[in-house]
């Protein structure tokens, strides 16, 4: 079937610790890969993935796109608490439209 | 500022009386989307506008219906609203280069339907 899956669909961690979460797709023919973070509102943007092997980066967060074995991974180091939120990954396809995962949520306790 | 607008925010309506949520955007955006999440689903595309007059059917559009008259403006209209429609929901834009941009979110209206 044509969809993105997320894993775990639940993470809790301590303050301090390093979470990858992860994000699988099926379909090859795609134009780019987004991550979104979600805090009680509107996603908003983290990162965007065209190339495999490539890694984004900014400060704490970072991500990576295996277009071989299709998935992307999203690695948050040294986690704070306001780091607790929902993370969204979102293939989008040739014609255009999103096709989301139903997400990830990661609750960072102190 | 660059931002989407959705209005309202909050509503609670009863089971067959039609509404209407407003999306405005002031980026010259051609792309808008709704879209509707609920618990453990993610996000679920309804309608898309490519253009002014143009419009697509998403994953679930059934119960919805949408226009784009104006290039700004995508209103999400429910023309006998149910309890399962009860959901929250996201009208987003693009920028129209293309498949490499990111889409910008309004703030969301949680509709409960009674």
């Amino acid at each position: 079937e044509d969809k993105v899956v997320q894993s775990p669909l639940s993470l809790v961690v301590h303050e301090g610790d390093t979470v990858t979460l992860n994000c699988s797709y099926e379909v090859t023919n795609f134009r780019s890969l987004l991550w979104y973070k979600q805090e009680k509102k509107a996603p908003t943007f983290l990162f965007m993935l065209t190339s495999s092997g490539i890694e984004k980066k900014s400060g704490r967060l970072s991500s990576i796109l295996d277009k071989k074995e299709l998935f992307s991974i999203l690695n948050i180091t040294a986690t704070q608490t306001g780091d607790s939120a929902v993370y969204l990954c979102a293939r989008r396809d040739s014609n255009y439209q999103l096709i989301w995962g139903a997400g990830t949520k990661l609750i960072i306790k102190p | 500022e660059a931002q989407v607008t959705q209005n309202p925010r909050y509503l609670i309506t009863v089971t067959g009386k039609k509404l209407t949520v407003t999306c405005s955007q002031n980026m010259n955006h051609e792309y808008m989307s709704w879209y509707r999440q609920d618990p453990g689903l993610g996000l679920r595309q309804i309608y898309y506008s490519m253009n002014v007059e143009v419009t697509d059917k998403g994953d679930v559009p059934e119960g919805y219906k949408v226009s784009r008259k104006e290039k700004r403006n995508f209103p999400l209209i429910l023309e006998s609203p149910s309890p399962n429609q009860t959901s929250l929901y996201f009208c987003a834009s693009s920028p129209p280069t293309g498949f490499y941009n990111e889409q910008f979110f309004g703030p969301g209206t949680r509709l409960t339907v009674l």
